[in-house]
């Protein structure tokens, strides 16, 4: 079992509509959990992170953590071509240091 | 306020070759980790470096190794390359260990012939 599963689509939704991308870990005992976004040809940008079960907002971007499900998600509403990128879902497992990173998920919103 | 710098960005070698990449972290940052990222995959963890030590290191062979200087600039080292280490290269820097999330170097893309 991959210690951070993602669908890795493509994920295809029309310009203004909501985009949920999702997120499963393995570790249970994991605390610090985050949403990076990757377009093609650049690095890692964190648009998020969360510690606490619930939903975070952040402008159009919602995060929501279910520890007990050990899932976690990202809600992007009114959804813009821009937005057309991998969506990386990280974690960061008890006892270390490291952020472990899922494979990501390509979103493309159709103008 | 200059983020994460990394050099060279694209590097090609041979076989057998060794290369050394090069970090300098995020103003305020003291930690620094490097990644592998193969093409449609995501950031592999190689070894983070904080206070000139290697804090943590993931699954790699010893032929990866790096090092971290008194300015918390990092350098990452692969000796006796194979064609399996063509990846992108991935610098992040961070303050207290990631806990508040990364900021990415723009990374080298190495190729091994």
């Amino acid at each position: 079992q991959k210690e951070v599963e993602q669908n890795s689509g493509p994920l295809s939704v029309p310009e203004g509509a909501i985009a949920s991308l999702n997120c499963t870990y393995s570790d249970r005992g994991s605390q610090s959990f985050f949403w990076y976004r990757q377009y093609s040809g650049k690095s890692p940008e964190l648009i998020m992170f969360i510690y606490s079960n619930g939903d975070k907002e952040d402008g159009r971007f919602t995060a929501q953590l279910n520890k007990a499900s050990q899932y976690v998600s990202l809600l992007i509403r009114d959804s813009q071509p821009s937005d057309s990128a991998t969506y990386l879902c990280a974690v960061i497992p008890p006892g270390g240091f490291k952020t472990i990173f899922g494979a990501g998920t390509r979103l493309f919103v159709k103008a | 306020d200059a983020g994460v710098t990394q050099s060279p960005t694209h590097l090609i070698k041979t076989r057998g070759q060794q290369v050394t990449l090069r970090c300098s972290p995020k103003s305020g940052h003291d930690t620094v980790s490097w990644y592998q990222q193969a093409l449609g995959q995501g950031p592999q963890f190689i070894f983070q470096y904080y206070e000139e030590e290697e804090r943590q290191r993931g699954n790699f062979p010893d032929r990866f190794s790096g090092h971290q200087f008194p300015n918390y600039s990092s350098e990452l080292n692969v000796n006796a390359l194979l064609l399996g280490d063509s990846a992108l290269y991935l610098c992040a820097s961070s303050a207290t260990g990631g806990y508040y999330g990364y900021t990415f170097g723009s990374g080298t893309r190495l190729t091994v012939v």
